[in-house]
């Protein structure tokens, strides 16, 4: 069975930063394509950005570029993201998915990000 | 504004079939078969249910089917049940990432 933890989701100010964490079991993680994808409170999903097995990395999203930056330890199984600059629109729940040929196969349960004074 | 356009609601009895449709452009629905749908219900994260137009993943019902015709695509779900009452999203491939669109809510009256 496919289980994908985030964790290191919380209230954080304007401008400051938080890490990402998505620990993964039940996959050949080390083949993987991984994403991270975001739904703000009352919103609809929105891709952030993705990474391929090797660390080749692609941004959905402009307004996150040079912002935030997706990476992977293949040899702890475990995908990151790391958040700067953070903006209130950043809001939202921070899912880790496993991605296969352009569909989300696996979901976490979300992390929830709280940019706010 | 999400990249592909979904109508906010739809609705239907017990029973009875829906359709939600899916609009996009040449550079996303139009040029590829890389549509997926996803549920999702309140609070929970979302759940592959079609993905390649029309192909269920394992253990999902036969009650959910997918189709696409030129820059549309469209989720079917035929003999509703009061648990298919969830947000619903279609995304697509468009160059080297998925974009989504806005969801769908499904009220079982």
């Amino acid at each position: 069975e496919v289980q994908l933890v985030e964790s290191g989701g919380g209230l954080v100010q304007p401008g400051g930063s938080l890490r990402l964490s998505c620990a993964a079991s039940g996959i050949n993680f080390n083949i993987q394509y991984m994403t991270w994808v975001r739904q703000a409170p009352g919103k609809g999903l929105e891709c952030v950005a993705k990474i391929g097995p090797e660390g080749g990395v692609t941004d959905c999203m402009d307004s996150v570029k040079g912002r935030f930056t997706i990476s992977r330890d293949n040899a702890k199984n475990s995908l990151y993201l790391q958040m700067n600059s953070l903006r209130a629109e950043d809001t939202a729940v921070y899912y880790c998915v496993v991605e296969t040929w352009y569909r989300f196969d696996s979901w976490g349960q979300g992390t929830l990000v709280t940019v706010s004074s | 504004q999400s990249a592909l356009t979904q109508p906010a609601s739809v609705s239907g009895s017990p029973g009875q079939s829906i359709t939600v449709s899916c609009t996009g452009t040449s550079s996303d629905l139009g040029d590829y078969t890389y549509v997926s749908w996803y549920q999702q219900h309140p609070g929970k994260a979302p759940k592959l249910i079609i993905y390649d137009v029309s192909n269920r993943p394992s253990g999902v019902s036969n009650r959910f089917s997918g189709s696409k015709s030129g820059n549309t695509a469209s989720l079917t779900i035929s003999g509703l049940q009061a648990e298919d009452e969830a947000d619903y999203y279609c995304a697509s491939k468009r160059i080297f990432h998925v974009v989504f669109g806005g969801g769908t809510k499904l009220t079982v009256l």
